[in-house]
């Protein structure tokens, strides 16, 4: 079965310092990966994806993710946080046997400190 | 461009009573989703649709869960009778269809439902 795994509840991070936030996959064939924020009472919101190509992947607000075949990971990256950063940040892997639907991790929550 | 709509934002009922939201898609998206969002997990899957079709309900209790998207735009999520388990955040998202871009799905601000 495909699934993520987010293997921290939360991040604790200092204004300007850089974070990562984990996400490892397990799927048959090449992964579809993608990041969303998700900010109090709101929605979604799509921050970058990986279908193919490289490994590094620019997204919006700042935000990278590195793609690494070998450890099936997906962290997502940036260099220098904000206190505005501060949110729940879901990884998803699209379902290649069920025609589309996402598959999502149970999130991360992160908080960062002026 | 305008993104996913959906109302209501809120809504607060009792045990045995019907609910309804809606959603409208981005325009042109042709593949729309219903998504449930407990607290402190990851959405899952409860339908999508191909414009008027349902192509994945398999995830949808059908004993209470109804959904409809009559003219391939619009859908309706219902539920009926609403049990205290069904508080959580009811999603739609929509997306293009264009598998070549992995076709990104964008999502709506969600409904929030209560049951009590």
């Amino acid at each position: 079965a495909q699934s993520v795994a987010q293997p921290e509840d939360q991040v604790n991070v200092a204004e300007g310092n850089p974070l990562t936030v984990k996400c490892t996959y397990s799927v048959s064939g090449n992964p579809y990966l993608f990041w969303y924020v998700q900010y109090p009472n709101r929605g979604l919101q799509f921050l970058l994806k990986y279908i193919t190509g490289d490994n590094l992947v620019k997204g919006s607000y700042g935000f990278e993710a590195e793609f690494n075949k070998s450890q099936t990971s997906f962290h997502l990256k940036k260099p220098s946080a904000l206190v505005s950063d501060s949110a729940l940040y879901f990884c998803a892997v699209r379902d290649t046997n069920q025609g589309g639907k996402l598959i999502f991790g149970q999130g991360t929550e992160l908080s960062v400190k002026p | 461009e305008a993104g996913v709509v959906q109302s209501p934002r809120y809504k607060i009922i009792e045990k045995k009573q019907p609910v309804a939201f809606w959603c409208n898609p981005i325009s042109g998206h042709n593949t729309l989703y219903w998504y449930l969002q407990n607290l402190g997990q990851g959405p899952e899957l409860l339908i999508r649709y191909e414009n008027e079709e349902a192509v994945d309900d398999s995830q949808l209790p059908k004993d209470r869960f109804s959904a409809e998207r009559l003219k391939g735009v619009d859908s309706t999520l219902k539920i009926q009778p609403a049990e205290l388990g069904d508080s959580a955040v009811y999603l739609c998202a929509s997306s293009s269809g264009d598998r070549a871009s992995a076709d990104t799905q964008y999502f709506g601000p969600g409904t929030r439902l209560t049951v009590l």
